[in-house]
């Protein structure tokens, strides 16, 4: 069975940093991509970032780019969201998912319950 | 950007009835559109790929038609489980983008 278990959510002052992390099980993690996707409060889903599934290859939203980053490590199968000054407007629940394939396909089959962070002095 | 227009933003319907869902692209998307489910408090859940291919275990009442920038989802008889927010989502550009969402809710 695919599991995907977010952690590293939770309170962040704006201009610091978090680190969200998807550990994975239940399928070869290396020859999916994976991508990170938001849901702010009552509102709809936003997508955020991709990563292939060599790590070779990223690709992120206009709202975080230059401030987020993505990263895997295959031997731990495991994916990070690297979030450098987070602002109020990144408030949200992030959502680690795989995608179907094969390929940066975006379209994600399996999706983890997500990690709620909140930007806030 | 490509921006992804759902309607309508609420659909009032009975269970058994058809429900017949709205994505316009701002502009062509091919056929590379998917439509997700939502239920409260539960991740997405994806309902149909490549704008008319549905997904591991989805049951055969969701359909997906169109190509372009126009995409409609059907879902021919409404089962209870079935009342939820709907997005599309577009993987023909980057920045991959989704539809504001179409809630279906009871009648």
């Amino acid at each position: 069975e695919v599991q995907l278990l977010e952690s590293g959510g939770g309170l962040v002052e704006p201009g610091g940093s978090l680190r969200l992390s998807c550990a994975a099980s239940g399928f070869t993690f290396s020859n999916y991509a994976m991508s990170w996707v938001r849901q702010a409060p009552g509102k709809g889903l936003e997508w955020v970032s991709v990563i292939s599934g060599s790590g070779m290859t990223t690709y992120f939203a206009d709202s975080v780019k230059g401030r987020f980053t993505i990263s895997r490590d295959n031997s731990k199968n495991t994916v990070y969201l690297q979030m450098n000054s987070p602002r109020a407007e990144d408030t949200a629940l992030y959502y680690c998912a795989k995608d179907r394939g094969p390929g940066l396909t975006t379209f994600c089959d399996c999706w983890g319950q997500g990690t709620l962070v909140t930007v806030s002095s | 950007e490509i921006v992804l227009t759902q309607s309508p933003a609420t659909l009032s319907l009975s269970p058994g009835e058809r429900a017949t869902l709205s994505c316009r692209a701002s502009q062509s998307v091919s056929n590379y559109l998917a439509w997700y489910q939502q239920k409260p408090g539960q991740a997405p859940r994806l309902l149909i790929y490549d704008a008319s291919n549905r997904a591991t275990g989805i049951p055969a009442r969701f359909s997906g038609s169109g190509s372009g920038a126009d995409f409609t989802l059907t879902i021919s008889s409404l089962e209870p489980e079935d009342f939820a927010v709907y997005y599309c989502q577009q993987r023909s550009n980057w920045p991959r983008t989704f539809g504001q969402g179409t809630k279906v809710e009871i009648k």
